[in-house]
């Protein structure tokens, strides 16, 4: 079967960094997604990932390793409005879209 | 309107009872999504669409009907609600099944 594995809860410090880990078991590879939903609200696009490597964007970033079926998304100097849910997603060899369950992500002053 | 929205926000809706989520979309994107999301379960697609005039299933078709008559529109019925389909719904759209997706606000649906 399809899998992907994140941690469900994280806790970090304003203003620190803190990496969430994703972990896939697909049949198929065409690419990896990361995306932000805070409570209540709808996902919203983060970052793509197809080749292997680090892509960033200002204060987030995102590896992936296709060997390994792993990848990281890291947040530096964290804010208080960091705190959301952070979703893995993966589209396989179908060019099906394959979601982790998300990691909640909670920030503490 | 910019973007995708959904219609209604929220729903309390009686077992048995027929019900249709509305979705619609201004991007002129071609594929268009239902997701359902449950507390811990994560996204889970439902029915989706590639381009206007086709639909197909997703992991969870099951008590679930959608059309796609035009490029804008992805309505979604639930023919005989019961219990089980209580969840949050999100339409998404993107340019292509393996492009970005984005999504809409969500409807709250509570099946009593």
């Amino acid at each position: 079967g399809q899998n992907i594995d994140q941690p469900t809860e994280m806790t970090a410090t304003e203003g620190a960094i803190v990496q969430i880990n994703c972990t896939y078991q697909t049949s198929g590879f065409n690419g990896l997604f990361w995306y932000q939903q805070h409570a209540g609200e709808a996902p919203t696009f983060l970052s793509y990932n197809v080749l292997d490597g680090l892509e960033e964007k200002g204060r987030f970033s995102s590896f992936l390793s296709r060997s390994k079926g792993y990848s990281y998304l890291l947040l530096k100097e964290l804010q208080m409005k960091d705190s959301a849910s952070y979703l893995c997603a993966v589209i396989d060899s179908n060019y099906q879209l394959i979601w982790g369950a998300g990691t909640k992500l909670i920030i503490k002053p | 309107i910019a973007g995708i929205t959904q219609a209604p926000t929220s729903q309390i809706l009686a077992a048995g009872r027929r019900m249709t989520l509305r979705c619609t979309q201004d991007m002129r994107h071609n594929a268009m999504y239902w997701y359902r999301q449950d507390l811990g379960l994560g996204l889970r697609l439902i029915h989706y669409s590639n381009t206007a005039g086709t639909t197909g299933k997703g992991e969870v078709p099951d008590g679930y009907s959608v059309s796609r008559a035009n490029t804008d529109d992805f309505p979604l019925t639930l023919a005989s609600a019961v219990p089980s389909q209580t969840s949050v719904y999100f339409c998404a759209s993107s340019d292509s099944h393996t492009d970005t997706q984005y999504f809409g606000p969500g409807t709250r649906l509570t099946v009593l």
